[in-house]
């Protein structure tokens, strides 16, 4: 299948910092690309979509001056934690796919905690 | 209601014996079905499409039932490998990606 990469990892921070998490597909080109988040023994949520050139879409409740996304390109988003918080500690997932009804693929996730 | 209902199990699966579930979704504009799986504390991905004849790869039998609204997985001669949670995955008529919450099998020895 395609190879979508997301970095860093793993990530700690310190309360009220931001952190910034890439998400890039690696041998294809994402139209659209998923944020995700996932909360211990819980399914994923989604956050927002974005399209490349336009601006996310987000999901009701998810607060878009705190999760800034930028699909600058169809290779490249990125989803920026503003003034972390712990309870914003979780697993955050990207996705991307081709096609509007095709596959998507995950990024490794990157496991944030904020102390 | 939620969009795309799983068991969430867990199924308790003798290895070598066959375990099957299902995912059931409410809109029936529906257009793409998938399986995913996750271990624990990784990425989900991709097991399987699911196409409306149904279809088989090697232990793995997908089937979907749009009259009923609903999709199936079947799992023949389980490994100790196939122990994850399988998540069932459907697009609706906006191409919007619609999770259920995984249903969750354990192989045991």
């Amino acid at each position: 299948g395609a190879v979508v990469s997301q970095h860093p990892s793993r990530v700690i921070c310190k309360s009220g910092t931001s952190v910034k998490i890439e998400c890039r597909s690696l041998d294809f080109q994402a139209t659209t690309m998923f944020w995700y988040r996932q909360f211990p023994k819980q399914s994923l949520m989604l956050m927002a979509t974005s399209n490349e050139g336009s601006k996310a879409t987000y999901e009701q409740g998810v607060e878009k001056d705190k999760f800034l996304i930028n699909h600058a390109s169809l290779t490249l988003s990125t989803l920026t934690v503003t003034s972390a918080h712990p309870e914003d500690s979780s697993f955050y997932i990207c996705s991307a796919r081709v096609g509007m009804n095709t596959e998507a693929f995950f990024g490794q996730g990157t496991r944030l905690t904020v102390v | 209601r939620k969009e795309v209902e799983q068991d969430p199990g867990p199924f308790n699966v003798p290895e070598g014996a066959t375990v099957a579930f299902n995912c059931t979704y409410s809109n029936s504009a529906s257009q793409s079905f998938f399986w995913y799986r996750q271990d624990c504390r990784k990425e989900p991905k991709l097991l399987m499409s699911v196409y409306s004849s149904g279809n088989e790869d090697g232990r793995f039998t997908a089937q979907l039932n749009r009259a009923s609204q609903y999709i199936s997985l079947l799992i023949r001669d389980s490994k100790l490998s196939d122990s994850a949670t399988y998540l069932c995955v459907v697009t609706d008529s906006w191409g919007k990606l619609q999770f259920g919450a995984g249903t969750q099998v354990v192989v045991t020895p």
